[in-house]
């Protein structure tokens, strides 16, 4: 089945650090690949999204490259701030065969970035 | 525009009883799935409505978890019997059509007791 693995947090960077959350994925055919942002009390919010093999999706200085050979989409970003503090999932969308494109997450991973 | 809408925010309840779920997708979205998060876990996918249909309900655990959308619009997740295992964040989400991007909504918590 369809599966998406990323490193598990918390993670915690001093402002201005560089961040990188790995992300890989198991599934059939060629999925379109997705890294959504859950700040604290609010819902979940798409960051940025890849479509094909190395596409690179960005967002808010944050970037993912879709790599098929190492079926992998990490999230990095060159220099975060206190206001990235939030829980980011990785995710994979496919079509079940019944028409339905079903997003499949991560477990999340909680990034604090701290003064 | 409004976004999605779900209520209520919170719902605390005993275990055995039957609650439901509200969702109300961004206008003129005809796609709307139903998620369920547990903490610590990732979304899991329970339920794809295109239009008023159930197209996909290969999620749901077991039948007590039953959802409608009767006039394609605002969707109700029905849980009977409900156990202490149910607690989670159940997300909806809409979407254009069935492969375009899905926006979320805040989440109903229910707490089975």
């Amino acid at each position: 089945g369809n599966s998406v693995t990323q490193m598990e947090g918390p993670v915690t960077l001093s402002e201005e650090a560089f961040l990188t959350i790995n992300c890989t994925y198991t599934a059939t055919g060629y999925p379109s690949l997705f890294w959504y942002v859950q700040y604290p009390g609010e819902g979940l919010q798409l960051l940025l999204k890849a479509t094909k093999a190395d596409d690179k999706g960005s967002n808010k200085g944050f970037e993912a490259t879709y790599r098929k050979e190492t079926t992998s989409f990490h999230l990095e970003k060159g220099s975060v701030q206190v206001s990235d503090s939030a829980v980011y999932f990785c995710a994979l969308i496919h079509d079940s065969g019944a028409g339905s494109y079903q997003l499949t997450f991560g477990k999340g991973t909680k990034l604090s970035v701290i003064p | 525009g409004a976004g999605v809408s779900q209520t209520p925010s919170n719902k605390v309840t005993e275990k055995g009883k039957y609650v439901e779920l509200r969702c109300d997708p961004i206008s003129g979205h005809t796609a709307l799935y139903w998620y369920r998060q547990s903490l610590g876990q990732g979304p899991e996918f329970l339920i794809y409505f295109q239009g008023t249909g159930a197209a996909d309900d290969s999620g749901l655990p077991n039948d007590r978890f039953f959802a409608v959308r009767p006039e394609g619009s605002v969707s109700t997740l029905k849980i009977q019997r409900t156990e202490r295992g149910d607690s989670a964040v159940y997300l909806c989400a809409s979407s254009r059509d069935n492969n375009y991007e899905q926006y979320f909504g805040p989440g109903t918590r229910l707490t089975v007791t």
